[in-house]
C-alpha cells in the first residue's frame, strides 16, 4: 500500500537536546510538507521540498531544520533552539511542484513533549 | 499564516442528521480543499473545489463555494458515528510563485448514536 510512514509515533525530548522526527513516503510524490498542530488550532507549515535537495521556510521554521537528500524521505529536526516543542507534528506530500489542484497525504503524526 | 476560519467551533448531531459548516476566507484562492481528522490521526483529504467551481459532491459529502463572499460550505447528510472527528477547510493559493495550502482551525463533529 502507498502512503506516508511518521515515526516515532511518540517522542520526548530533554532540555537542550535535538530530535530528529522520520517521514518517508512511497507515493513518488514530488512535493512533501511539514506542519505543526497545537491543541485547537489548525496546521501551520513549518518547511516544505518541491524537490530533491531544495526546501523553503513555510511560517514557523524557527528552531527546526530539513534536508531532502532522497525523494522519498523528508526529515525534520526540532532543535534546542525550539522554546516551546510540544506540539503534534504532520508529514505530507503531494504530487508535482508547485502542487496546485492537487490533495495532500498525510502520515499518522508524531506527538513530540518536554521531558 | 491561517487564512481560513471554520465555524462553528463544534457541531454536535444525532446519528442521522444533516451536518453543515461553514469556512470564510480573506483574500482570492486558486482553490479550497475540507480535510477531516480523526483523534491522534492525520488528516484525510474529502474534497477539493476549484475557484471557477460552484459546488462538488462526493457520497454523502456536499461542498460549495462562493467567491463573491470569500466562503464555502461542507455538508455531510444522513451522519454517522463514523463522521465524528474535526473537519478542516484550507485555502490554496498562489504568493509569489509559490503555492501555498493555508488550514483554518477546524470544527469538531460529534455525533451521538
Amino acid at each position: 500500500d502507498g502512503g506516508i510512514t511518521q515515526s516515532p509515533k511518540y517522542l520526548f525530548r530533554k532540555e537542550g537536546q535535538n530530535v530528529t522526527l522520520s517521514c518517508e513516503q512511497n507515493l513518488n510524490h514530488d512535493a512533501m510538507y511539514w506542519y505543526r498542530q497545537d491543541p485547537g488550532q489548525g496546521l501551520r507549515l513549518i518547511y516544505y521540498s518541491q524537490i530533491v535537495n531544495d526546501f523553503q521556510k513555510g511560517d514557523i521554521a524557527e528552531g527546526y531544520s530539513v534536508s531532502r537528500e532522497k525523494k522519498e524521505s523528508f526529515p525534520l529536526t526540532v532543535t534546542s533552539a525550539q522554546k516551546n516543542p510540544t506540539a503534534f507534528y504532520l508529514c505530507a506530500s503531494s504530487i508535482g511542484a508547485p502542487a496546485r489542484h492537487q490533495p495532500q497525504h498525510f502520515g499518522d503524526g508524531t506527538r513530540l513533549s518536554i521531558l | 499564516s491561517q487564512q481560513g476560519e471554520e465555524d462553528p467551533q463544534a457541531l454536535s448531531i444525532q446519528e442521522g442528521e444533516n451536518a453543515t459548516m461553514n469556512c470564510s476566507y480573506k483574500t482570492s484562492i486558486n482553490n479550497l480543499q475540507w480535510y477531516r481528522q480523526n483523534s491522534g490521526r492525520g488528516l484525510v483529504h474529502l474534497i477539493l473545489i476549484r475557484s471557477n467551481e460552484r459546488e462538488k459532491h462526493s457520497g454523502r459529502l456536499r461542498v460549495t463555494l462562493d467567491t463573491s463572499k470569500k466562503s464555502s460550505s461542507l455538508l455531510i447528510t444522513a451522519s454517522r458515528a463514523a463522521d465524528t472527528a474535526s473537519y478542516f477547510c484550507a485555502t490554496g493559493r498562489l504568493e509569489t510563485n509559490d503555492y501555498k495550502l493555508s488550514f483554518g482551525a477546524g470544527t469538531t463533529v460529534t455525533v451521538r448514536a
